[in-house]
């Protein structure tokens, strides 16, 4: 039952433009959303995150929004830069006396020089 | 460095073996969380340990087992392996707001 759905693969953008991630969720009970990003060889890190009551967060050159009435989430990258090249995990914390984050499968990102 | 260490970084073992991965979570964070990557697979929720007490479950198989100790280091303890079981074990800790996870870098295991 795959809750946290990313169902891009892959994405290839140029240098200095805007990457766009996408996630969708099926769990209306999650209350907090995470991006992680991670290299080859090392652990996600945390990238950005947003709460359920808000629809929008920005920190830098990355936003997430956040669509409740269709249970999407997207990342935002403005603009591009060839370190961003990554793998990019969307998550969902669900809190039900305990406190449980759901990961996708993730999206390998190639910022093009 | 997310504070977090895992060891060993790389484990290399048999079928049918046993094997003990450990983990030391970030100063002062009580919860630890075990993930498991397989090839092209996301991370996928094991177990969760808040202070001692196991607190939430996920896919975890019976072959598995985990616990946490007074000082807070947790363990991971995989038995009767299997080729499937080679993936990368990821454990992560997260502080009282549990607003995000700190991940390890992880330990690669290969079952051959």
């Amino acid at each position: 039952d795959q809750q946290v759905k990313q169902n891009s693969p892959s994405l290839s953008v140029q240098e200095g433009r805007i990457s766009i991630l996408n996630c969708d969720y099926t769990n209306s009970m999650f209350d907090y959303f995470l991006w992680y990003k991670k290299y080859p060889a090392e652990g996600p890190t945390f990238l950005i995150s947003i709460s359920s009551i808000k629809d929008k967060n920005e920190d830098g050159r990355f936003t997430v929004f956040l669509n409740k009435s269709a249970k999407h989430l997207s990342l935002h990258i403005v603009p591009s830069q060839p370190g961003d090249s990554a793998v990019y995990f969307c998550a969902a914390r669900f809190t039900s006396g305990t406190y449980k984050y759901i990961f996708g499968t993730g999206t390998r990102l190639k910022v093009l020089a | 460095d997310s504070g977090v260490t895992q060891t060993p970084k790389h484990l290399i073992t048999a079928t049918g073996q046993r094997v003990t991965l450990r983990c030391s979570p970030r100063s002062g964070d009580l919860s630890v969380y075990w993930y498991q990557q397989s090839l092209d697979q996301g991370l996928q929720f094991l177990i969760h340990y808040y202070n001692g007490e196991e607190r939430a479950k996920g896919n975890i198989l019976e072959r598995f087992s985990a616990q946490q100790f007074p000082d807070l280091h947790s363990e991971l303890n995989l038995s009767s392996l299997e080729l499937g079981d080679s993936a990368l074990y990821f454990c992560a800790s997260s502080g009282l707001g549990n607003e995000k996870l700190f991940f390890g870098s992880g330990t690669q295991l290969s079952v051959l």
